[in-house]
């Protein structure tokens, strides 16, 4: 069975443009998180969605926004890149939304110039 | 409301043992403990929840004592693969593990 999968791996953008992440659960999960995870930092919680409703939210500003699709998929969208917005994003699924183990994708390396 | 994490950093010899520490200033009801490769996703270790219980997958183990707002990680006959950084999160309610808060990490590396 496939793991968390995110797309795409590492991506270079400059300030002002925005971003599409893309991250599909592992089959059968119907819950995705969206985590934003800065070096030498432990990760930021950013959303939950559960299926397709937003279940969470970190203390993101209104930039960040995401979206779960019927296949659970999600995207997490980025407006108005700042040189802040560099970072890891994580995606991780749970079977539930209030299943407590959560499987991570390797990531999405954003980096803002 | 970060939960801190002890030691930052630690350097073991293959078979040493160390602890990690995760302390809260807000009462908890579940610490989570993952580790982190470098350039990879954090994994997950295991789940204490409220009550004191103590857990152990292999050489690791955890306990989470509820009065100190605190969760300790062993390692024991450290392995060269254990090396990488070990991250708490914390939920203060079962409504919050959506949403756990992290602690910075805790870099670990094992040499031979």
């Amino acid at each position: 069975d496939a793991g968390v999968t995110q797309s795409p791996t590492h991506l270079i953008k400059t300030r002002g443009q925005h971003v599409t992440l893309r991250c599909s659960p592992i089959s059968g999960h119907k819950s995705v998180s969206w985590y934003q995870q800065v070096l030498g930092q432990g990760p930021q919680f950013i959303f939950q969605y559960y299926e397709k409703e937003e279940r969470g939210r970190g203390n993101f500003p209104d930039r960040f926004s995401a979206r779960q699709f019927p296949n659970y998929s999600s995207e997490l969208n980025v407006n108005a890149l700042l040189l802040g917005d560099s970072a890891l994003y994580l995606c991780a699924s749970r079977a539930s939304s209030g299943a407590n183990v959560l499987t991570f994708g390797a990531g999405s390396r954003l980096t803002v110039l | 409301q970060q939960p801190v994490q002890s030691p930052q950093a630690v350097i073991l010899r293959e078979g040493e043992d160390a602890v990690i520490n995760c302390s809260s200033s807000k009462a908890l009801y579940s610490v989570h403990w993952y580790r982190q490769k470098h350039g990879e996703a954090p994994v997950f270790l295991m789940i204490l929840l409220k009550g004191g219980e103590q857990k152990g997958h292999d050489k690791i183990s955890a306990s989470f004592n509820e009065k100190k707002q605190q969760s300790s990680l062993y390692l024991t006959a450290s392995q060269l693969s254990y090396s990488g950084t070990y991250f708490c999160g914390t939920a203060s309610n079962a409504g919050n593990n959506r949403k756990l808060i992290w602690g910075l990490g805790t870099s670990l590396a094992v040499n031979p």
